[in-house]
């Protein structure tokens, strides 16, 4: 069965630099929620878009943005890198309410390092 | 605002013995439960749910999980640990909707020989 697919899966970036994480959910999943997972921490929910619009807003830091395309893959931007946005990026994906399963799908999750 | 409260950071458990990973919820509603594992550097693996009915859930890798309403808990049971379950295991919980996982602090498991 198809899982949720990010890319790249890694990246090394410097300080002040940007990085852009791309998310593919499963078919038909019309919900997508991104968490940033720092060293020896839970993963701490960034935002979600659920039909190409924000759902919700958890704690993304200004200099990052996210979208939902048309084909329902989402990008994170992040800018002006810091060493401490060095973290495992998840992304997740759902059937919003309508699935009436509950259950998110996480992807392997794309791993920053900002030198 | 709905959390997780996981109060043990770290549990070491022998190999062969029986396990037992502590999680408290706070919510106004039956909220879905989940717990899920992590191996470190890797992704988040699902062991169980809980949405409704049965308050015991079986999940994968020989675990279950029973959710007691009374107590706003859903703690995660093995019945014999394998050096394989050494891992970080995160509780996490959701309401209906489009509302984020919310996930405890996790706790991670050392299997001793």
């Amino acid at each position: 069965a198809a899982g949720v697919i990010q890319s790249p899966r890694h990246l090394i970036k410097e300080k002040r630099e940007t990085a852009t994480l791309k998310c593919y959910p499963i078919p038909r999943h019309d919900t997508v929620y991104w968490y940033q997972q720092g060293p020896g921490q839970d993963p701490q929910f960034l935002i979600s878009f659920y039909e190409k619009m924000q759902s919700d807003k958890g704690s993304i830091p200004d200099r990052f943005s996210a979208q939902q395309f048309s084909d329902y893959h989402s990008e994170l931007n992040m800018s002006s890198l810091e060493l401490g946005d060095s973290a495992l990026y998840f992304c997740a994906s759902s059937l919003g309410d309508r699935g009436q399963t509950g259950e998110l799908f996480f992807g392997e999750g794309s791993r920053l390092t900002v030198l | 605002a709905q959390s997780v409260t996981q109060p043990d950071i770290h549990i070491t458990v022998s190999e062969g013995a029986s396990l037992e990973l502590r999680c408290n919820y706070s919510y106004g509603a039956t909220p879905y439960l989940f717990w899920y594992v992590q191996s470190p550097g890797q992704g988040l693996q699902l062991l169980l749910k809980y949405f409704s009915g049965d308050t015991l859930v079986q999940g994968i890798k020989g675990f279950e999980a029973e959710f007691k309403r009374s107590q706003s808990s859903f703690n995660l049971r093995k019945p014999s640990v394998h050096w394989s379950d050494a891992a970080e295991y995160f509780c996490a919980v959701r309401n209906t909707g489009f509302q984020k996982l919310v996930f405890g602090t996790g706790t991670r498991l050392l299997v001793s020989p």
